[in-house]
């Protein structure tokens, strides 16, 4: 079975600069989820979809931070413009359902941001 | 929220049984307690979830004591190849997302 899959694994930007990380979670599973993961953190959700509706929110900056999931499969998380702070990997996370007693969320290798 | 407290770091030689205690004491009725495994440049991997009592899978058991405040990762035989950051997560069954939070999580390394 595949499993989550994220593109570019690093990317090097510059401050105000834009970026866009894309995910391809495992077939078949309604719920995806954006986490931010400062060095030596763990990792921080940033928004949670069920299908193609966001679920939760609440901690991503929309300011500058966007994220869509067309079609309820594929998602994409922007940064635009990009700050010094948003140096961090961004994980993608799948799961069958959204709830805690189904067991798990399958993380992909995610996606390491520099921003100089 | 429930919140949970584990220790930053361990030290274990291999072969040796680790150990790794959450304290959760605010923990509700509803909240299950998961543990997930990550490696550098990697992210994070289930290892095992469970309510009450003990959970054992191929990979570690799971104890949680009868008031659920605090529970114990235990590993056994522990290898090289278990240096990791483990993560004890507490939160209600029915929604991920916010419910289940990652701490700063207790990084494990196994000497040899």
């Amino acid at each position: 079975e595949a499993g989550v899959a994220q593109s570019p694994r690093y990317k090097i930007i510059e401050k105000r600069q834009s970026v866009a990380f894309w995910c391809n979670p495992i077939s078949g599973h309604a719920t995806l989820y954006w986490y931010q993961q400062i060095l030596g953190q763990g990792p921080k959700l940033l928004i949670q979809f069920q299908n193609n509706g966001v679920v939760d929110d609440s901690q991503l900056p929309k300011d500058r931070f966007s994220a869509e999931r067309l079609k309820g499969v594929d998602s994409t998380l922007k940064i635009q413009p990009a700050k010094l702070e948003d140096s961090a990997v961004y994980l993608c996370a799948s799961s069958l359902g959204s709830g805690g007693r189904s067991g798990e969320l399958f993380f992909g290798e995610g996606s390491r941001l520099t921003v100089l | 929220l429930a919140k949970t407290t584990q220790p930053i770091s361990m030290d274990s030689y291999e072969g040796q049984e680790v150990n790794i205690t959450c304290s959760h004491n605010n923990i509700a009725t509803n909240d299950y307690i998961t543990w997930y495994q990550q490696f550098p440049s990697q992210g994070p991997r289930f290892i095992i979830q469970g309510y009450k009592t003990k959970v054992t899978n191929e990979v570690a058991s799971l104890f949680i004591p009868a008031d659920r405040k605090s529970s114990t990762l235990s590993l056994p035989r522990v290898s090289l190849s278990d240096t990791a950051v483990y993560y004890c997560l507490v939160g209600e069954g029915d929604n991920y997302g916010q419910n289940f939070v990652f701490g700063p999580g207790t990084r494990l390394s196994v000497l040899p």
